[in-house]
């Protein structure tokens, strides 16, 4: 079984500050994790995943996350927030395609609001 | 290449009807999921479909549905509608073969409202 926790469900950060979102995962197989990011009355956009390799893994507007294994966390993280970054995070884990536990399973969200 | 697409995108039901909403992925995409988005339960997955054959089913009851058709376009019906179920149903597809199948890219959703 997959489980997602995030540990914060809102976040208010001033614009130009540094921010990190909290997600810590369970899962009795190997596991593939993402962040989704999620704007009023849209669909959910990928921001970033971790499959394998090198453990910071970065999007290319300035998030950046680190698998940690033996913490089994996968935080986000991003040194100066845009207001236009207020929306609702999802961090997110899943199994191999394929196979039985090709799902993703979502934490609860975090609403992150910037403010000026 | 166009995104996922989802029709309605607004839907207004009684109590009791029945609904079909549709998603067409993104071109090459062969398998498709489903989930479903409340404030109450967050982000659920209901079921995927991959070559017209369901592959994986979350923990709903008999009354959500799924097919998928030859050109990989998939529908999924709720039957005896209930209040429970208004939510936000998104449908994400994604390739296989290649690392890029990990990744499931997002429609914008079909909001269901029971009334």
């Amino acid at each position: 079984a997959q489980s997602v926790t995030q540990l914060d469900s809102q976040v208010p950060v001033f614009e130009e500050a540094p921010v990190e979102l909290r997600c810590n995962y369970s899962s009795s197989v190997s596991v593939y994790l993402f962040w989704y990011v999620q704007y009023p009355n849209q669909g959910l956009q990928l921001l970033l995943k971790y499959l394998s390799g090198s453990t910071l893994v970065e999007s290319i507007n300035g998030f950046e996350a680190e698998f940690n294994k033996s913490q089994t966390s996968f935080h986000l993280r991003k040194p100066s927030v845009h207001i236009s970054d207020t929306a609702e995070y999802f961090c997110a884990v899943s199994g191999p395609p394929g196979g039985s536990n090709y799902k993703l399973t979502f934490g609860k969200g975090t609403l992150l609001t910037v403010n000026p | 290449k166009a995104g996922v697409t989802q029709t309605p995108r607004y839907l207004i039901k009684t109590r009791g009807q029945q609904v079909t909403l549709s998603c067409s992925p993104i071109s090459g995409h062969r398998s498709v999921s489903w989930y479903q988005q409340t404030p109450g339960q967050g982000l659920q997955f209901l079921f995927e479909y991959f070559s017209e054959t369901q592959r994986n089913k979350g923990n709903f009851p008999g009354r959500f549905s799924g097919r998928q058709f030859s050109n990989s376009r998939s529908e999924m019906n709720v039957s005896t509608l209930e209040l429970g179920d208004s939510a936000l149903y998104l449908c994400a597809s994604s390739s296989e073969g290649d690392a890029r199948s990990y990744e499931q890219y997002f429609g914008p959703g079909t909001r269901l409202t029971v009334t």
